[in-house]
Protein backbone atom coordinates (compact mmCIF):
# COMPACT_ATOMS: atom_id res chain seq x y z
CA UNK A 1 0.00 0.00 0.00
CA UNK A 2 0.72 3.47 -0.43
CA UNK A 3 3.29 5.26 2.57
CA UNK A 4 2.91 8.28 3.68
CA UNK A 5 5.68 10.70 5.41
CA UNK A 6 4.95 13.47 7.31
CA UNK A 7 7.74 16.18 8.33
CA UNK A 8 8.57 17.39 11.45
CA UNK A 9 7.69 15.01 13.97
CA UNK A 10 7.28 17.77 16.13
CA UNK A 11 7.23 21.40 15.68
CA UNK A 12 7.24 24.45 18.58
CA UNK A 13 6.05 28.51 17.77
CA UNK A 14 5.19 31.19 19.32
CA UNK A 15 1.76 32.45 18.76
CA UNK A 16 2.23 34.98 15.35
CA UNK A 17 4.89 32.72 13.34
CA UNK A 18 4.60 30.69 10.35
CA UNK A 19 4.79 26.95 9.78
CA UNK A 20 4.63 24.61 6.83
CA UNK A 21 3.97 21.07 7.25
CA UNK A 22 4.97 18.54 4.69
CA UNK A 23 3.17 15.08 3.91
CA UNK A 24 5.24 12.96 1.19
CA UNK A 25 3.61 9.91 -0.18
CA UNK A 26 4.84 6.87 -2.54
CA UNK A 27 2.86 6.49 -4.98
CA UNK A 28 -0.13 8.59 -7.22
CA UNK A 29 -3.10 9.56 -4.86
CA UNK A 30 -6.97 9.70 -5.90
CA UNK A 31 -7.78 11.34 -2.46
CA UNK A 32 -5.51 13.79 -0.43
CA UNK A 33 -7.06 14.72 2.85
CA UNK A 34 -5.55 16.93 6.04
CA UNK A 35 -7.00 16.95 9.24
CA UNK A 36 -6.57 18.61 12.87
CA UNK A 37 -6.58 16.51 15.96
CA UNK A 38 -7.33 18.99 18.31
CA UNK A 39 -6.14 18.24 22.32
CA UNK A 40 -9.09 16.69 23.28
CA UNK A 41 -8.86 14.49 20.67
CA UNK A 42 -11.39 15.54 17.79
CA UNK A 43 -10.46 15.47 14.58
CA UNK A 44 -11.44 18.16 12.24
CA UNK A 45 -11.06 17.97 8.08
CA UNK A 46 -8.84 21.18 6.87
CA UNK A 47 -8.87 20.11 3.38
CA UNK A 48 -9.25 17.47 0.35
CA UNK A 49 -7.02 18.27 -1.63
CA UNK A 50 -5.46 15.97 -4.18
CA UNK A 51 -4.06 18.39 -6.04
CA UNK A 52 -3.60 21.98 -6.32
CA UNK A 53 -3.84 24.89 -4.01
CA UNK A 54 -6.72 25.43 -1.49
CA UNK A 55 -6.71 28.78 1.44
CA UNK A 56 -9.05 28.65 4.38
CA UNK A 57 -8.29 31.72 6.25
CA UNK A 58 -5.33 31.16 7.75
CA UNK A 59 -4.67 27.91 6.33
CA UNK A 60 -3.38 27.00 2.63
CA UNK A 61 -2.55 23.63 1.26
CA UNK A 62 -0.57 22.83 -1.95
CA UNK A 63 -0.42 19.18 -3.43
CA UNK A 64 1.97 18.38 -6.41
CA UNK A 65 0.85 15.40 -6.71
CA UNK A 66 3.80 14.33 -9.70
CA UNK A 67 6.32 15.01 -7.29
CA UNK A 68 4.19 13.13 -4.48
CA UNK A 69 3.68 15.75 -1.95
CA UNK A 70 1.94 18.02 -0.10
CA UNK A 71 2.26 21.15 2.28
CA UNK A 72 -0.13 22.72 4.79
CA UNK A 73 1.00 26.10 5.75
CA UNK A 74 -0.11 28.00 8.89
CA UNK A 75 0.21 31.71 8.76
CA UNK A 76 0.03 33.58 12.57
CA UNK A 77 0.07 30.94 14.57
CA UNK A 78 -2.88 30.88 17.43
CA UNK A 79 -2.37 28.62 20.62
CA UNK A 80 -5.76 27.01 19.30
CA UNK A 81 -3.58 25.79 16.23
CA UNK A 82 -1.77 23.61 18.88
CA UNK A 83 -2.96 19.40 17.77
CA UNK A 84 -1.35 16.77 15.72
CA UNK A 85 -1.83 17.85 12.02
CA UNK A 86 -2.75 14.62 9.86
CA UNK A 87 -1.95 13.82 6.18
CA UNK A 88 -4.28 11.08 4.61
CA UNK A 89 -3.99 9.62 0.99
CA UNK A 90 -5.65 6.73 -0.97
CA UNK A 91 -4.99 5.82 -4.40
CA UNK A 92 -5.60 3.19 -7.35
CA UNK A 93 -9.01 1.23 -7.08
CA UNK A 94 -8.77 2.09 -2.96
CA UNK A 95 -10.58 5.02 -3.08
CA UNK A 96 -12.20 4.80 0.32
CA UNK A 97 -8.93 3.52 1.76
CA UNK A 98 -7.06 6.71 3.54
CA UNK A 99 -3.89 5.65 5.11
CA UNK A 100 -2.68 8.21 7.24
CA UNK A 101 0.51 9.42 8.33
CA UNK A 102 1.87 9.69 11.46
CA UNK A 103 1.08 13.24 12.36
CA UNK A 104 2.96 16.48 12.81
CA UNK A 105 2.86 17.22 16.46
CA UNK A 106 2.44 21.11 16.69
CA UNK A 107 2.18 23.52 19.78
CA UNK A 108 1.88 27.15 19.82
CA UNK A 109 2.79 29.00 22.69
CA UNK A 110 1.46 32.21 23.96
CA UNK B 1 -26.53 19.15 11.21
CA UNK B 2 -25.05 16.98 14.55
CA UNK B 3 -21.98 15.86 12.30
CA UNK B 4 -21.44 12.21 13.17
CA UNK B 5 -22.23 10.59 16.59
CA UNK B 6 -20.71 8.39 18.23
CA UNK B 7 -21.56 6.59 21.82
CA UNK B 8 -20.51 5.51 24.32
CA UNK B 9 -18.01 8.23 24.65
CA UNK B 10 -16.12 6.37 26.82
CA UNK B 11 -16.71 2.88 28.01
CA UNK B 12 -14.43 0.88 30.64
CA UNK B 13 -14.93 -3.19 30.71
CA UNK B 14 -12.78 -6.18 31.65
CA UNK B 15 -10.83 -8.43 29.98
CA UNK B 16 -13.84 -11.23 27.98
CA UNK B 17 -16.73 -8.86 28.08
CA UNK B 18 -18.42 -7.88 24.77
CA UNK B 19 -18.29 -4.22 23.84
CA UNK B 20 -20.87 -2.54 21.48
CA UNK B 21 -19.60 0.92 19.84
CA UNK B 22 -22.25 2.96 18.19
CA UNK B 23 -22.20 5.25 15.33
CA UNK B 24 -25.19 7.61 13.54
CA UNK B 25 -23.27 9.33 10.20
CA UNK B 26 -24.47 12.70 8.80
CA UNK B 27 -26.95 12.29 7.29
CA UNK B 28 -27.41 11.74 3.34
CA UNK B 29 -23.54 9.65 3.53
CA UNK B 30 -23.50 7.03 1.93
CA UNK B 31 -20.40 6.37 2.86
CA UNK B 32 -19.37 5.03 6.60
CA UNK B 33 -15.70 3.94 8.04
CA UNK B 34 -14.31 2.61 11.52
CA UNK B 35 -11.08 3.62 11.77
CA UNK B 36 -8.99 2.73 15.48
CA UNK B 37 -6.10 4.97 17.04
CA UNK B 38 -3.53 4.14 18.84
CA UNK B 39 -0.13 5.37 19.78
CA UNK B 40 1.96 2.27 18.69
CA UNK B 41 0.00 2.43 15.24
CA UNK B 42 -1.53 5.53 14.82
CA UNK B 43 -5.12 5.77 12.63
CA UNK B 44 -6.00 2.53 11.31
CA UNK B 45 -8.59 1.48 9.02
CA UNK B 46 -11.07 -1.24 10.43
CA UNK B 47 -13.64 -1.72 8.12
CA UNK B 48 -16.05 0.81 5.33
CA UNK B 49 -19.35 0.77 3.67
CA UNK B 50 -20.64 2.16 0.99
CA UNK B 51 -24.70 2.38 1.13
CA UNK B 52 -25.24 -0.17 3.90
CA UNK B 53 -22.67 -2.97 2.27
CA UNK B 54 -19.49 -3.75 3.62
CA UNK B 55 -16.61 -2.79 1.55
CA UNK B 56 -13.74 -3.77 2.59
CA UNK B 57 -12.78 -5.30 6.17
CA UNK B 58 -9.32 -6.41 5.73
CA UNK B 59 -8.29 -3.73 8.52
CA UNK B 60 -10.26 -5.98 11.20
CA UNK B 61 -7.94 -7.07 13.26
CA UNK B 62 -9.55 -10.19 13.95
CA UNK B 63 -12.27 -12.50 14.24
CA UNK B 64 -13.15 -11.07 17.77
CA UNK B 65 -14.06 -7.85 16.13
CA UNK B 66 -17.18 -7.26 13.81
CA UNK B 67 -19.15 -4.48 12.01
CA UNK B 68 -22.46 -3.83 10.98
CA UNK B 69 -24.80 -1.21 9.14
CA UNK B 70 -28.43 -2.66 9.46
CA UNK B 71 -29.53 1.06 7.99
CA UNK B 72 -28.39 4.50 6.59
CA UNK B 73 -28.01 5.99 10.07
CA UNK B 74 -26.96 3.17 12.27
CA UNK B 75 -23.58 0.98 12.46
CA UNK B 76 -21.91 -1.03 15.50
CA UNK B 77 -18.70 -2.42 15.75
CA UNK B 78 -18.77 -5.21 18.18
CA UNK B 79 -15.70 -7.08 20.11
CA UNK B 80 -15.84 -10.20 21.86
CA UNK B 81 -14.46 -11.35 23.67
CA UNK B 82 -12.67 -7.93 24.48
CA UNK B 83 -8.88 -8.17 25.07
CA UNK B 84 -6.17 -5.09 27.02
CA UNK B 85 -4.79 -4.85 23.96
CA UNK B 86 -8.17 -3.84 22.35
CA UNK B 87 -7.69 -0.69 24.17
CA UNK B 88 -7.58 2.48 21.67
CA UNK B 89 -9.64 5.06 20.77
CA UNK B 90 -12.32 4.52 17.87
CA UNK B 91 -13.48 6.44 15.37
CA UNK B 92 -16.67 6.51 13.46
CA UNK B 93 -16.42 8.70 10.18
CA UNK B 94 -19.23 9.65 6.95
CA UNK B 95 -18.76 10.54 3.56
CA UNK B 96 -20.81 11.60 0.91
CA UNK B 97 -20.13 9.79 -2.65
CA UNK B 98 -17.05 7.63 -3.76
CA UNK B 99 -14.36 9.35 -2.74
CA UNK B 100 -12.18 10.27 -5.77
CA UNK B 101 -14.05 8.22 -8.05
CA UNK B 102 -13.42 9.83 -11.35
CA UNK B 103 -16.67 9.86 -12.81
CA UNK B 104 -18.43 11.56 -9.78
CA UNK B 105 -17.88 15.66 -9.76
CA UNK B 106 -18.95 15.89 -6.21
CA UNK B 107 -16.24 14.50 -4.04
CA UNK B 108 -16.68 15.16 -0.26
CA UNK B 109 -14.43 15.66 2.72
CA UNK B 110 -14.16 12.78 5.24
CA UNK B 111 -16.30 13.78 8.95
CA UNK B 112 -14.55 12.28 12.08
CA UNK B 113 -17.15 11.42 15.02
CA UNK B 114 -15.53 12.26 18.36
CA UNK B 115 -14.55 9.09 19.19
CA UNK B 116 -15.07 5.93 21.55
CA UNK B 117 -12.43 5.74 24.87
CA UNK B 118 -12.00 2.19 24.92
CA UNK B 119 -10.40 0.97 27.94
CA UNK B 120 -10.12 -3.18 28.48
CA UNK B 121 -8.78 -3.67 31.83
Amino acid sequence: GIQVEQSPPDLILQEGANSTLRCNFSDSVNNLQWFHQNPWGQLINLFYIPSGTKQNGRLSATTVATERYSLLYISSSQTTDSGVYFCAVSGGTSYGKLTFGQGTILTVHP
Amino acid sequence: DAGVIQSPRHEVTEMGQEVTLRCKPISGHDYLFWYRQTMMRGLELLIYFNNNVPIDDSGMPEDRFSAKMPNASFSTLKIQPSEPRDSAVYFCASAFGPLGAALFLKREKLFFGSGTQLSVL
